[in-house]
């Protein structure tokens, strides 16, 4: 195991639910990143914080909205999805986030299989 | 901008042969690249990366990558391909030039080792 968790591992929601992803990483680091996994497309970046702020948001919409309460947990809180954003979400953490050198390696979580419908 | 490419999208091959999956990237300023497998159901697992010095890197399990600055290449191999390394794989790259410090991943390459 990589040292980072993930819940639910598998979602199944309605378009007008509402449902959060959980990350927690036992690493001591300080950087977290949000990844979509499509089928047959590169790894997406959606967010990245650092030491719980947000440093990047790449022009993800507006129904998923994330939460870094603190440098080990990580949320992304989902609503009013459409069938398109069903994916495999992935959390990855590492130690200060890219702002030191380019050397960090990503450790990632199991991911979350979504489904929406 | 940096990116990645992974020319195949599937790579065959029998167990004992040796094995490559390709990787070409592209970026302003000095590449660090780094490859990683993802098994069914689960996250991706790092394996290796090149920062700077000898060419030849060495990974985990028995996996080793080249990187070719002329060629733009990071090209991953393996001796003898184990049944078990059958999986999806991706190259990533970072350069620390202008705002990309980010990484950026290929489209994954999945090999089969065939029995």
């Amino acid at each position: 195991e990589t040292g980072v968790t993930q819940t639910p591992r598998h979602l199944v929601m309605g378009m007008t639910n509402k449902k959060s992803l959980k990350c927690e990483q036992h690493l001591g680091h300080n950087a977290m990143y949000w990844y979509k996994q499509s089928a047959k497309k590169p790894l997406e970046l959606m967010f990245v914080y650092n030491f719980k702020e947000q440093t990047e948001n790449n022009s993800v919409p507006s129904r998923f909205s994330p939460e870094c309460p603190n440098s080990s947990h990580l949320f992304l809180h989902l609503h009013t999805l459409q069938p398109e954003d069903s994916a495999l979400y992935l959390c990855a953490s590492s130690p200060l986030g890219g702002l030191q050198g380019g050397q960090e390696t990503q450790y990632f979580g199991p991911g979350t299989r979504l489904l929406v419908l | 901008a940096q990116s990645v490419a992974q020319p195949e999208d599937q790579v065959n091959v029998a167990e004992g042969n040796p094995l490559t999956v390709k990787c070409t990237y592209s970026v302003s300023g000095n590449p660090y690249l780094f490859w990683y497998v993802q098994y069914p159901n689960r996250g991706l697992q790092f394996l290796l990366k090149y920062i700077t010095g000898d060419n030849l890197v060495k990974g985990s399990y028995g996996f080793e990558a080249e990187f070719n600055k002329s060629q733009t290449s990071f090209h991953l191999k393996k001796p003898s391909a184990l049944v078990s390394d059958s999986a999806l794989y991706f190259c990533a790259v970072r350069s620390l030039s202008g705002s990309a410090r980010q990484l950026t991943f290929g489209s994954g390459t999945q090999l089969t080792v065939l029995p």
